[in-house]
């Protein structure tokens, strides 16, 4: 059964503070996604991973950076949150040479 | 998701068919796709279409693809309460997928 977790499903953290999401799949996939869904706009791709220690910007990755230290983790990191990355992230990871993506479950970030 | 458009609500019967729909941009997409929210939850895939084929259909659901008009539908039959969900459309782009800005399927009793 393949799974993607994320390390916390709700997280409230104060302006300024440095945030760590992370994400870890079980299924040996190459390439992995950090979306975050805000309502009426969808998933929007922050950054996203095709092998470890590579990553590549997606369509928002300002005020975000993201780390690939092993095949199974990826972490978004917020070096200094504001309100306005008050948001639901969504971790995906996908096989390559395959266009399905698994998601994790999400973390509801709200930023205070 | 500005290249790939979808209704943000559709509110339908318990019983009856829902019909959610979505148009999107690139003619060259090779692969369409349905993921489903529960809510609280991340998204599942709920089905996809090739983009060669027009139909696909599985159980209660049935996909629909007019690559003409590049419009998406996926109908569910007999809608249940455990169909509540946001439905979101994808279209895959260089092994990227494009989403929609999903559509909340609300279910009247």
């Amino acid at each position: 059964d393949v799974k993607v977790t994320q390390s916390s499903r709700y997280l409230v953290k104060r302006t300024g503070e440095k945030v760590f999401l992370e994400c870890v799949q079980d299924m040996d996939h190459e390439n992995m996604f950090w979306y975050r869904q805000d309502p009426g706009l969808g998933l929007r791709l922050i950054y996203f991973s095709y092998d470890v220690k590579m990553k590549e910007k997606g369509d928002i990755p300002e005020g975000y950076s993201v780390s690939r230290e092993k095949k199974e983790r990826f972490s978004l990191i917020l070096e200094s949150a504001s309100t306005n990355q008050t948001s639901m992230y969504l971790c995906a990871s996908r096989s390559s040479g395959d266009n399905e993506q698994f998601f994790g479950p999400g973390t509801r970030l709200t930023v205070l | 998701g500005e290249d790939v458009e979808q209704s943000l609500f559709l509110s339908v019967r318990e019983g009856d068919s829902s019909v959610i729909n979505c148009t999107y941009t690139d003619s060259s997409s090779t692969y369409l796709y349905w993921y489903k929210q529960e809510p609280g939850a991340g998204l599942q895939l709920l089905t996809y279409i090739f983009s060669n084929m027009d139909m696909k259909q599985d159980q209660r659901l049935t996909v629909l693809l007019n690559k003409k008009d590049k419009h998406l539908s996926l109908r569910i039959a007999d809608t249940q309460t455990g169909d509540s969900a946001i439905y979101f459309c994808a279209e895959s782009r260089n092994y990227q997928l494009i989403w929609g800005a999903g559509t909340k399927l609300i279910i009247k009793p």
